[in-house]
């Protein structure tokens, strides 16, 4: 099975300052179609996970775009440009080239 | 507006069953593979089992497998999840998923004696 590792578990940043989450997986996430179905879910606390960006670095329509996504192969970033408020919460990579899916471990953004 | 609501959660004791409920409407329910996803409390979200969207195609995970069965209905829009011989380690909030874009509110499982 993939393996989805993601770092830091934990970040405390200014507001207006930028941040950066990195996730590695254990095998390469290129579909046989030639898709990398990684996917960046935001969970604000008390709330559902919220689809952020998708393959890799699409953006869901309504998310701001200081969330931007990039990588390739095994390892992926999500990046913010300028950390605002409502930013707070956990964040997951996920993959969805493999069976099973799997989710990072998740990394708890927090203001300093 | 897509919407997904989960219903069936609550307390059971260990070796009990439940069978949780998804409801989905806002989009045509039968083009669509579906999830359950749980996040146990305090911890990261775990997949527990997907479907295809005629039913062709059932996953579990290892966790689950043998004891929780998924299956839909197409024609009601309902996803559902029966939980069998539950354990302390299934207490979680179960979220039902359309792929990964559009998630429920989630419905809370304890399993306690």
């Amino acid at each position: 099975d993939v393996v989805m590792t993601q770092s830091p578990l934990s970040l405390p940043v200014t507001l207006g300052q930028p941040a950066s989450i990195s996730c590695r997986s254990s095998q390469n996430l290129v579909h046989r179609d030639g898709n990398t179905y990684l996917t960046w879910l935001q969970q604000r606390p008390g709330q559902s996970p919220r689809r952020l960006i998708y393959k890799v670095s699409k953006r869901d329509s309504g998310v701001p775009d200081r969330f931007s996504g990039s990588g390739s192969g095994t390892d992926f970033t999500l990046k913010i440009s300028r950390v605002e408020a409502e930013d707070v919460g956990v964040y997951y990579c996920m993959q969805g080239t493999q069976w099973p899916p799997a989710f990072g471990q998740g990394t708890k953004v927090e203001i300093k | 507006e897509v919407h997904l609501v989960e219903s069936g959660g609550g307390l059971v004791k260990p070796g009990g069953s439940l069978r949780l409920s998804c409801a989905a409407s806002g989009f045509t329910f039968r083009n669509y593979s579906m999830n359950w996803v749980r996040q146990a409390p305090g911890k990261g979200l775990e997949w527990v089992s997907s479907i295809s969207n005629s039913s062709s195609y059932i996953y579990y995970a290892d966790s689950v497998k043998g004891r929780f069965t998924i299956s839909r209905d197409n024609a009601k829009n309902s996803l559902y999840l029966q939980m069998n011989s539950l354990r302390a380690e299934d207490t979680a909030v179960y979220y039902c998923a359309r792929t990964s874009d559009t998630w429920g509110q989630g419905t809370l499982v304890t399993v306690s004696s």
